[in-house]
């Protein structure tokens, strides 16, 4: 059964700073892998899709990784803005399921 | 880009009744479509596998008859709380991947029930 873990679970950071989210995978036999945001009480916004071929994707402020034999993937922000304060899931696709990680949630500090 | 439209964006119900949820694919068909939970603060777990026309595929721990999945069409596929009590209040998010294939899957904006 894959199961997906994030590091850290929570964490806060003053508005400029870089900063990198970690997502860990069990089971390497993914077919792709996909970064989201979540904003309270609302649903999810991709951010990012890197498929098992790809090591690393990157829109805008945002660049994300993925070392699937190691099982694992980063999400990178830089120049870090209130905005970006959400909860940030990542989630692997394999085996015809999509299963989430546990979530990080981010504050960004004015 | 592809849409999933979830139905209703937020429900309240009296305990005992039951709730159908709403999710279709706008503008693309959907063989398969992914129902999901998330109870507060937490991620969001995978409840069933719905595929149009065949019986849906439960995780463990899900009870099928509480939770009733149809897949009756390309576009459409719905959950219904059946007899919903305080404890299934959370929010749904459904999830539906292009019959042409490939990826990602498109994520509807979730339900939020409540059960009072």
């Amino acid at each position: 059964k894959q199961e997906v873990t994030q590091i850290p679970a929570a964490l806060s950071v003053p508005e400029g700073e870089n900063l990198v989210l970690n997502c860990s995978f069990t089971d390497s036999a993914i077919y792709n892998l996909q970064w989201f945001r979540q904003d309270p009480g609302k649903g999810l916004t991709s951010l990012l899709l890197i498929q098992s071929s790809q090591r690393e994707q990157t829109s805008g402020r945002l660049n994300a990784s993925l070392d699937k034999s190691s099982g694992r993937s980063t999400l990178y922000i830089a120049a870090s803005q209130p905005g970006d304060s959400a909860t940030y899931l990542c989630a692997v696709y394999g085996n015809e399921k999509l299963t989430f990680g546990t979530g990080t949630r981010l504050t960004i500090i004015p | 880009g592809a849409v999933v439209s979830q139905h209703p964006s937020w429900v309240i119900c009296k305990s005992g009744t039951s709730v159908k949820i709403e999710c279709r694919s706008l503008d693309f068909q959907a063989t398969t479509m992914f129902w999901y939970r998330q109870f507060p603060k937490q991620s969001l777990m995978l409840m069933a596998t719905s595929n149009e026309g065949s019986k849906a595929t439960y995780e463990q721990g899900v009870e099928k008859d509480k939770f009733l999945i149809n897949h009756a069409s390309l576009t459409l596929s719905t959950l219904t709380v059946t007899s919903a009590h305080p404890e299934d209040s959370s929010f749904y998010i459904c999830s539906a991947r292009d019959l042409r294939g490939g990826s990602p899957l498109h994520f509807g904006n979730g339900t939020r029930l409540t059960v009072t």
